[in-house]
């Protein structure tokens, strides 16, 4: 069964260095997300990419964030300078469609620790 | 943002019987809404869900219903089993695609 891939599992950076969350959608989908989980919140849209080009983001996305698709395969989220806050688990998405009703698929996630 | 709510924070059941776990939402644009289920270090797993056009949606064990004048879902488990102890998200969306998640409800249940 096809499925989102992310990497890496975990990830411990000092606070104000750069880090780079790596994603492989699922491969005939169109529509890319990416999610974050504080412990102890709920699920937050970060951001919504499509036709190589962001087609929403949450005000928590600044920035300090940036997504790209370096190539047809991978997805990746940057977080320029990290902040302790942004200490969370990030999960990625992907969708066939958007406007018609189809589930997104997530990743298992990453695990970002700013220490 | 409160914009899809779940009030229930956990939910204990003895295997076998019926499990009920609800959401309310408050935005009207919503017009498709999703239950994924989450374990520990895992990603959300979609499980089931309902257009805005139905009022019911069933797979297998799991049945959504929408009832949109109260702004309100639930979804229920029929026979609860041990392995659908997880968390359970409720999820709602509009055009935009993007999903706005409740915050979750714990459900266990008891062999």
């Amino acid at each position: 069964e096809p499925e989102v891939t992310q990497t890496p599992s975990h990830q411990v950076t000092q606070m104000g260095q750069e880090v780079i969350l790596r994603c492989v959608p699922i491969s005939n989908h169109l529509y890319f997300y990416w999610y974050r989980q504080i412990l102890g919140q709920k699920v937050e849209f970060l951001v919504s990419f499509y036709n190589n080009e962001i087609s929403e983001k949450s005000e928590i996305f600044d920035d300090q964030f940036s997504v790209e698709r370096p190539d047809g395969s991978n997805f990746t989220l940057k977080i320029r300078s990290t902040k302790l806050e942004d200490s969370a688990m990030y999960f990625c998405a992907s969708k066939e469609w958007q406007t018609v009703n189809t589930e997104a698929f997530f990743g298992q996630g990453t695990r970002l620790t700013v220490v | 943002d409160q914009q899809v709510k779940q009030n229930s924070p956990s939910l204990s059941v003895q295997e076998g019987r019926i499990s009920i776990l609800n959401c309310d939402y408050t935005n009207s644009m919503f017009d498709y809404f999703l239950w994924y289920k989450k374990y520990p270090a895992e990603g959300p797993t979609f499980l089931i869900s309902i257009s805005s056009i139905k009022d019911k949606n069933e797979d297998g064990r799991f049945t959504v219903f929408l009832n949109k004048s109260a702004k309100h879902l639930s979804l229920h488990i029929v026979p609860s089993q041990p392995g659908d102890s997880a968390v359970y998200f409720c999820a709602a969306s509009g055009n935009t695609g993007k999903l706005i998640f409740g915050q979750g409800t714990t459900l266990q249940v008891k062999p």
